[in-house]
């Protein structure tokens, strides 16, 4: 079984300023997907960057990026002149390919983002 | 195009009593799945369908049931609520095709069960 592991349940930054949150996950697939999600108050599930493992370059998405280590099994989210708006519950998500789209999901990282 | 939508939003229960949750999407997706979250342990897949007539369980299915009997709707049934129900359930789809394996949740329905 896959799993999912986040090891800050916590973390803040500055506006302004660059954070950097941390994901490791364990399987023994070759090919899936790695996503991270993004939970404000609203509670409302927002992607906001995913990743195919087959693709050695990271992803980004604006100020949003990662750093795929495959062999390390680690999927980090780094996040760029970080803005208020980006307060939020962060989830680290694994997905195998030719699945069900059943999703294992990180226990999450809160972000809080100081003025 | 509304997305994914849950009713209720929010939902108190006695110990006992049945419900259920209504999810209904507008995207013609053939996988649509039931996530609680619990505090401290991220999204947990309950039951999930691959199409319309086709279920199966995910991690946690015990006190859940479910069916599909249209694209568009995938209802959550609890036949008995239980304390340790007490959650927040997320409906979530997405599409077979290829490489759109991006999964859209809805708003969420928060549940207390007495």
């Amino acid at each position: 079984a896959q799993t999912v592991t986040q090891s800050q349940p916590e973390m803040s930054v500055q506006e302004a300023e660059t954070v950097t949150l941390s994901c490791t996950y364990d399987t023994s697939e070759s090919n899936y997907y790695l996503f991270w999600y993004k939970q404000p108050p609203s509670r409302q599930m927002i992607l906001v960057i995913r990743q195919e493992a087959y693709k050695q370059q990271n992803a980004t998405e604006n100020r949003f990026s990662v750093n795929f280590q495959k062999a390390a099994k680690s999927f980090s989210l780094k996040i760029s002149d970080s803005q208020l708006g980006d307060t939020a519950m962060y989830f680290c998500a694994f997905m195998k390919q030719g699945g069900a789209r059943d999703m294992r999901f990180g226990a999450g990282t809160r972000l809080t983002v100081k003025p | 195009n509304a997305g994914v939508t849950q009713t209720p939003k929010f939902q108190v229960l006695k110990t006992g009593q049945s419900m259920t949750l209504q999810c209904a999407q507008d995207m013609n997706h053939e996988y649509m799945s039931w996530y609680r979250q619990d505090p401290g342990m991220g999204l947990r897949l309950i039951h999930y369908s691959v199409g319309a007539g086709i279920t199966d369980q995910g991690e946690v299915p015990n006190g859940y049931n479910v069916s599909r009997s249209t694209t568009e709707d995938f209802p959550l049934r609890l036949l008995s609520a239980a304390p340790s129900q007490t959650s927040v359930y997320f409906c979530a789809s997405s599409s077979s095709s290829g490489r759109l394996n991006t999964q859209y949740f809805g708003p969420g329905t928060r549940l207390t069960v007495l």
